[in-house]
């Protein structure tokens, strides 16, 4: 069984439109994440929820919209998508919000967003 | 914030051991030193991690100075699958509104392994 999820893993879309992506982790963890990993491969985080709470949005424009239904699942909304918007997506999940200096974190395969 | 250093890339032969090092000389005192890994075309994954004393796990060791100013992750024989990109990442705490506890990702090192 797959610990973390994503769906789809490739999405090319034009510029302009609306997208979601899927995230589910059957963990039985508290906090999912969110990552952007960008064309030179930097990894940042974008946010993060706790019990379906969000606990972390790191300067991400407002076209980004997190959804967590419940604990398992954290979809990510993109409005009015941008050519820069174009990067991998990967989703994480963890046992706590990093309160311990021990915690791990999962990471998704990734979703491939590609906008034309 | 309490920065690593490692190198861009590395190379290694197939069932070699390969030392990755990695420097944090601005490291707190209760920083987790943490490894994780991203194989190519996938999401990063966990590897190790120590505070002080060197650790020892079935994917790989990790070795801390003793000053903490510095750690190297060991693969004791390394193999083709383990040709990945290996961040070392310090566990940031500090609240930075609102933001508590990020991993945050650096460069890392590009491990190369040859057959």
């Amino acid at each position: 069984d797959t610990a973390v999820s994503q769906t789809p893993k490739y999405l090319v879309t034009q510029m302009g439109n609306d997208k979601s992506i899927k995230c589910e982790q059957n963990l039985g963890h508290d906090t999912m994440y969110w990552y952007k990993q960008d064309s030179k491969k930097f990894l940042k985080i974008m946010f993060s929820y706790n019990n379906k709470e969000l606990i972390i949005n790191e300067t991400v424009p407002n076209r980004f919209s997190p959804k967590s239904p419940d604990k398992a699942h954290l979809n990510l909304h993109i409005n009015s998508l941008e050519l820069g918007d174009s990067a991998v997506y990967f989703c994480a999940s963890s046992q706590a919000l990093w309160q311990y200096k021990e915690e791990t974190q999962y990471f998704g395969p990734g979703t491939r967003l590609l906008v034309l | 914030d309490a920065k690593t250093t490692q190198p861009n890339s590395m190379e290694s032969n197939e069932e070699e051991p390969v030392h990755l090092p990695c420097n944090h000389s601005t490291i707190s005192g209760t920083d987790y030193i943490h490894w994780y890994r991203q194989l190519p075309s996938q999401g990063p994954e966990y590897v190790i991690h120590g505070l002080t004393s060197n650790v020892n796990n079935r994917m790989a060791s990790l070795a801390i100075a003793e000053d903490r100013k510095s750690s190297t992750l060991i693969l004791h024989r390394a193999t083709l699958r383990d040709a990945a990109v290996y961040y070392c990442i310090l566990r940031d705490q500090r609240n930075y509104g609102g933001s508590q506890g990020n991993l945050i990702f650096g460069k890392g090192t590009k491990l190369s392994v040859k057959p």
